[in-house]
């Protein structure tokens, strides 16, 4: 079965530093990879999105998250962090049969701190 | 163009009540997909609707809960009777009905917050 699993469920930084947010998931076919964002009172918005081809992906607002295979890894980063980039994320696999179900992982609430 | 939208924004009801959910997807989106999030615990899914029929409904937690798309536009997802244990956000998100259509992105609605008391 496939799954997904955010390592931390809160993650405070200072604005413009580093943000990393953890993915590591599960699949046993190449998995199609997905991070949301959740402002709050508003519904999930897309991220970025990985299929196929190039690795490193770019997204909105200047997040990026590489696939590595064999660390079965989708991480989210972002060089310097904006008071903005504070709300939920959401990493997400699509169910194998490709039907378009997503598998999420349990969120990360990201802080920023002036 | 209108995103998805979802009525009510939240719903408080007692136990063994009826809630109706409605979402609205965005106009022309052929898939609609409904996802509920228990509080602690993370967004899983419910069912999936291509048009009027129902894809998968796999996630669907027991048989009080029904969700019917009329002509294959808007979605009611339907609790009767409401248990203490469905309290939840609820999520409503479509999207477009293309071959490969696992990597099409889905909008989501702003969710329905029910609280069954």
């Amino acid at each position: 079965a496939q799954s997904v699993t955010q390592l931390g469920s809160h993650v405070s930084v200072s604005e413009g530093a580093l943000v990393l947010l953890r993915c590591n998931y599960s699949s046993s076919v190449p998995p199609y990879l997905f991070w949301y964002v959740q402002y709050p009172n508003q519904g999930l918005q897309l991220l970025l999105k990985y299929t196929t081809g190039a690795t490193l992906v770019k997204g909105i607002n200047g997040f990026e998250a590489e696939f590595k295979k064999s660390e079965t890894s989708f991480h989210l980063t972002k060089p310097s962090a904006h008071m903005s980039d504070a709300a939920e994320y959401f990493c997400a696999v699509s169910d194998w049969r490709n039907t378009g179900k997503l598998i999420f992982g349990q969120g990360t609430t990201l802080q920023v701190k002036p | 163009e209108a995103g998805v939208t979802q009525f009510p924004s939240h719903s408080v009801i007692e136990k063994g009540q009826t809630v109706t959910l409605r979402c609205d997807p965005i106009s022309g989106h052929d898939n609609l997909y409904w996802y509920r999030r228990v509080m602690g615990k993370e967004i899983k899914f419910l069912l999936h609707f291509v048009k009027e029929s129902k894809q998968d409904e796999s996630g669907m937690p027991n048989n009080r809960f029904l969700a019917e798309r009329t002509g294959g536009t808007y979605s009611t997802l339907k609790v009767q009777p409401a248990e203490l244990e469905d309290s939840g956000v609820y999520f409503c998100a479509s999207s477009q009905d293309r071959p490969g259509g696992g990597t099409d992105t889905q909008y989501f609605g702003p969710g329905t917050r029910l609280t069954v008391l």
